[in-house]
């Protein structure tokens, strides 16, 4: 069956400092990957995707690359902000009749300032 | 555009007891969808609508959990009677196009649930 592994939190940084989320995934056929944030008191957002090898979902500064040769989906950020800290989902959707979306168990990440 | 909506926000029960909870997706989105979030964990889908159709509930306890989604519009899901590892974060969200390939589910903003 499908599954998601993500890095365990909870990963504390410093404002500007270069941010590594990593997620592994195991599916069937060609999967879509997604990363979703949730912050403080607030439901899940879609931060961004990608839905074929090599593909690069970007949004806010985030970035992460769909490689498929090692089944992963990494997220990235540059420079974090006190603004980013929030628990970030890994997840993908394989298709089939519904398309459902697997999660990791996600990560806390805390930006002090 | 309002979001999903859901409710009550928080609620707290004694085990055994029953409890429901109400999602309104949003507007023109046929596909309704259950998840469960426990503590330290991602979400889980319990049941998937298309529609009023069941489109997946492999993962919803049928002996205590209910859900139906009349006139294909919002949605109730049922819990009776309640256990103590029910106690968990419940996610509603919905989609426009559950086929589409990277289709993206928004979400509301969950009912937490407290089983004592």
């Amino acid at each position: 069956g499908n599954s998601v592994t993500q890095m365990e939190g909870p990963v504390t940084l410093s404002e500007e400092a270069f941010l590594t989320i990593n997620c592994t995934y195991t599916a069937t056929g060609y999967p879509s990957l997604f990363w979703y944030v949730q912050y403080p008191g607030e439901g899940l957002q879609l931060l961004l995707k990608a839905t074929k090898a090599d593909d690069k979902g970007s949004n806010k500064g985030f970035e992460a690359t769909y490689r498929k040769e090692t089944t992963s989906f990494h997220l990235e950020k540059g420079s974090v902000q006190v603004s980013d800290s929030a628990v970030y989902f890994c997840a993908l959707s394989s298709g089939g009749s519904n398309y459902k979306l697997t999660f990791g168990k996600g990560t806390l990440l805390t930006v002090n300032p | 555009e309002a979001g999903v909506a859901q409710s009550p926000r928080y609620k707290i029960i004694e085990k055994r007891q029953s409890v429901a909870f109400w999602c309104n997706p949003i507007s023109g989105h046929a596909t309704l969808y259950w998840y469960q979030q426990i503590l330290g964990q991602g979400p889980k889908l319990l049941i998937q609508f298309q529609n009023n159709g069941v489109v997946d509930d492999s993962q919803l306890p049928k002996d205590r959990f209910s859900a139906e989604r009349l006139k294909g519009v919002d949605s109730t899901l049922k819990i009776q009677p309640a256990k103590l590892e029910d106690s968990a974060v419940y996610l509603c969200a919905s989609s426009l196009d559950p086929t589409g390939v990277g289709v993206e589910q928004y979400f509301g903003p969950g009912t937490r649930l407290t089983v004592t």
